[in-house]
């Protein structure tokens, strides 16, 4: 089955640690895509990742880093310099350009120990 | 700036009624993109539809029907005959030519009672 595989599902974060959520897709697709939703709030973009070694800030990417070494992967760093990162958050993906439409992954909602 | 507002927050309904879901968007862009995306508890983000905006045609899949109007900037959303299993959070996006970017709306919580 082809699809957007987020883990952990939960994840908890101490004080002053950087932590990495992880994003697999097995569609293909070009483009991915890291938001973050806060409770009874919309999405807001982290980061995006057009290609391979490429990847462009989002509307709130301070205190977030990523990568993208292969397709089919985009990871995402929460730093300690993200002083608030209690909120859930949802990788997607979309075939071609930019402008294809995003399909979610189920996931990870990270809590501040 | 580009907008999306969904002014209703929540909606409780009984099962089998209908209920529309609104969705108004601001853009000086002649081209652009619609989207409805359904969140059950599960937090996963489903896809329901998109539009692009030289498309007006209004569309209808099985219970669900969404009205495009580019004269009043609205893309609202009718689940006809709601049932138990419509109970979510449902989103409206935009996307633009210029950015590729989606822009959320704050979410509509959607309650069907039995």
């Amino acid at each position: 089955d082809g699809g957007i595989t987020q883990s952990p599902k939960y994840l908890f974060r101490k004080e002053g640690q950087n932590v990495t959520l992880s994003c697999e897709q097995n569609l293909n697709h070009d483009a991915m895509y890291w938001y973050r939703q806060d409770p009874g709030q919309g999405l807001r973009l982290i980061y995006y990742s057009q290609i391979v070694n490429d990847f462009q800030k989002g509307d709130i990417a301070e205190g977030y880093s990523v990568s993208r070494e292969k397709k089919e992967s985009f990871p995402l760093t929460v730093t300690s310099a993200q002083k608030n990162p209690t909120a859930f958050y949802l990788c997607a993906s979309s075939i071609g350009d930019l402008l294809g439409t995003q399909y979610f992954g189920p996931g990870t909602r990270l809590l501040v120990l | 700036a580009q907008k999306v507002t969904q002014a209703q927050t929540e909606i409780s309904v009984v099962e089998k009624e209908d209920v529309t879901l609104d969705c108004v968007y601001e853009t000086r862009d002649t081209t652009y993109y619609l989207f409805w995306y359904k969140q059950p508890p599960s937090g996963e983000l489903v896809f329901l539809i998109r539009r692009n905006s030289f498309d007006e045609q209004n569309e209808i899949s099985g219970r669900y029907s969404w009205n495009f109007q580019k004269s009043t900037s609205s893309f609202n959303f009718t689940i006809t005959a709601s049932q138990v299993v419509d109970s979510a959070v449902y989103f409206c996006a935009f996307g633009s030519g210029n950015t590729g970017k989606l822009i959320f709306g704050q979410g509509t919580t959607l309650q069907v009672k039995p």
